[in-house]
């Protein structure tokens, strides 16, 4: 089983919809999880952090779900420039490295 | 603030060709510093990371090797690239686990 996993996608939404990943993690001493976003041939970039009690960024929302271990991300009104892969990172447990999944594919459509 | 500093942007190599990428930080002392390759259309796969100066952890056995000869500066080599060495590679650096990681802006490799 990977240490962090997500549904690859694509996800193929229109304008204005709302799309939600989830991402699941084995871990259980995985302390902090964040969400990266990263553009075709581009470098990932980060999108916001995960915290227990949720945490929300304009159109973003992010949630923890440390019984089930599974992080989400929530991006409401999509927009054309949303369009890229959603990394789910979660740090290793010792404070040394973090944990990647493979990424979700997001492609909003005019 | 942290910043990745890294080139070049891409490069194209003969097979048997050496290698040396750099990497250097820029915002904080003493970072964590990591080499990752990112194959088309595939996940990041961390290559190395180095916790301080002369400090290397391996995590895949491979072609390459990295060097930390100083605080802030972070090296990915290669005596002779094999075709399998091209990819997106990525230098990052970890303030700490509950900030994530900054990347540099990555380098494109295509062994030919």
């Amino acid at each position: 089983r990977k240490e962090v996993e997500q549904d690859p996608g694509p996800f193929n939404v229109p304008e204005g919809a709302t799309v939600a990943f989830n991402c699941t993690y084995s871990n259980s001493a995985s302390q902090s999880f964040f969400w990266y976003r990263q553009d075709c041939r581009k470098e990932p970039k980060l999108l916001m952090s995960v915290y227990s009690s949720g945490n929300e960024d304009g159109r973003f929302t992010a949630q923890l779900n440390r019984a089930s271990q599974y992080i989400s991300l929530l991006i409401r009104d999509s927009k054309l420039s949303d369009s890229a892969t959603y990394l789910c990172v979660g740090d290793a447990g010792n404070n040394r490295k973090l944990i990647w999944g493979l990424g979700t594919s997001l492609a909003v459509n005019p | 603030s942290q910043t990745i500093h890294q080139w070049p942007a891409t490069l194209v190599q003969p097979v048997g060709s050496p290698l040396s990428l750099e990497c250097t930080v820029e915002g904080t002392s003493n970072p964590n510093l990591y080499w990752y390759r990112q194959a088309a259309g595939r996940g990041l796969q961390l290559l190395f990371y180095s916790v301080g100066i002369g400090q290397i952890s391996s995590e895949v056995p491979q072609n390459l090797s990295a060097s930390r000869p100083q605080d802030r500066q972070f090296i990915l080599s290669s005596k002779k690239l094999l075709l399998s060495d091209s990819g997106f590679y990525l230098c990052a650096g970890l303030r700490g686990t509950n900030y994530g990681y900054t990347f540099g802006s990555g380098t494109r490799l295509t062994v030919v």
